[in-house]
């Protein structure tokens, strides 16, 4: 299957600090990325869509200014989280869409926030 | 919208045993798909089996397999010959199927169920 990066894989920060996530396709091009969080023994929780190229599509619910989302290239996706809290802390998932019907996922980001 | 649910929320089984992991969705699509996954303690989502809605025939992976009643709406998956790696969280997801949509390549995921293989 299709190999997904994500960096730093654990991350503490103070509160009010922000904090960029890094998802990566290492072996293929992915025009289309899903950005999760989930809370422990909890499911995951789609936040938004990050298009390569153009503005992503957030869920509702999902604060846009607080979690920016940027697909600048086929091969990264980045998450940053803006004036982090320790509501903020999760843990943080990438996806991409390698076809219409398969996802492949990156080992996740463990944020903490003090 | 679409809706998965699992209704148990842990399993647990014996090594070598074989168990039976409960989904049901709801939806209104005629074109989808409906996946399996595992999380192990390390977090990772691992794909461990999909399913087709146009195909009849359950789909098998190796020790796991689905039964997947279409018109009950059910998606259930079978493990066989447990093994102590199988320990995880499963989760059943849904996506709609075909190109282009607001919805084009989203999960759907149901609550979970972890399971539990003991020695």
């Amino acid at each position: 299957g299709a190999v997904v990066s994500q960096h730093p894989s654990w991350v503490i920060c103070k509160s009010g600090t922000s904090v960029k996530i890094e998802c990566r396709s290492l072996d293929f091009q992915a025009t289309t990325m899903f950005w999760y969080r989930q809370f422990p023994k909890k499911s995951l929780m789609l936040m938004a869509t990050s298009n390569e190229g153009s503005k992503a599509t957030y869920e509702q619910g999902v604060e846009k200014d607080k979690f920016l989302i940027n697909h600048a290239s086929l091969t990264l996706s980045t998450l940053t989280v803006t004036s982090a809290h320790p509501e903020d802390s999760s843990f943080y998932i990438c996806s991409t869409s390698v076809s219409t019907d398969t996802q492949y996922f990156g080992p996740g980001t463990r944020l903490t926030v003090l | 919208a679409q809706t998965v649910t699992q209704s148990q929320p842990e399993m647990s089984v014996q090594e070598a045993e074989t168990v039976t992991l409960s989904c049901t969705y709801d939806t209104s699509e005629s074109n989808y798909y409906l996946f399996w996954y595992k999380q192990p303690p390390s977090r990772q989502m691992i794909l461990v089996i999909r399913q087709e809605a146009y195909k009849q025939q359950n789909a098998t992976e190796n020790r796991f397999s689905v039964n997947f009643q279409k018109a009950a709406k059910s998606f259930s998956l079978k493990i066989s010959d447990s093994q102590l790696g199988d320990t995880a969280m499963y989760f059943c997801a849904f996506m709609i199927g075909g190109a282009g949509g607001t919805s084009y390549g989203k999960l759907t995921f149901g609550q979970g169920t972890i399971l539990t293989v003991h020695p």
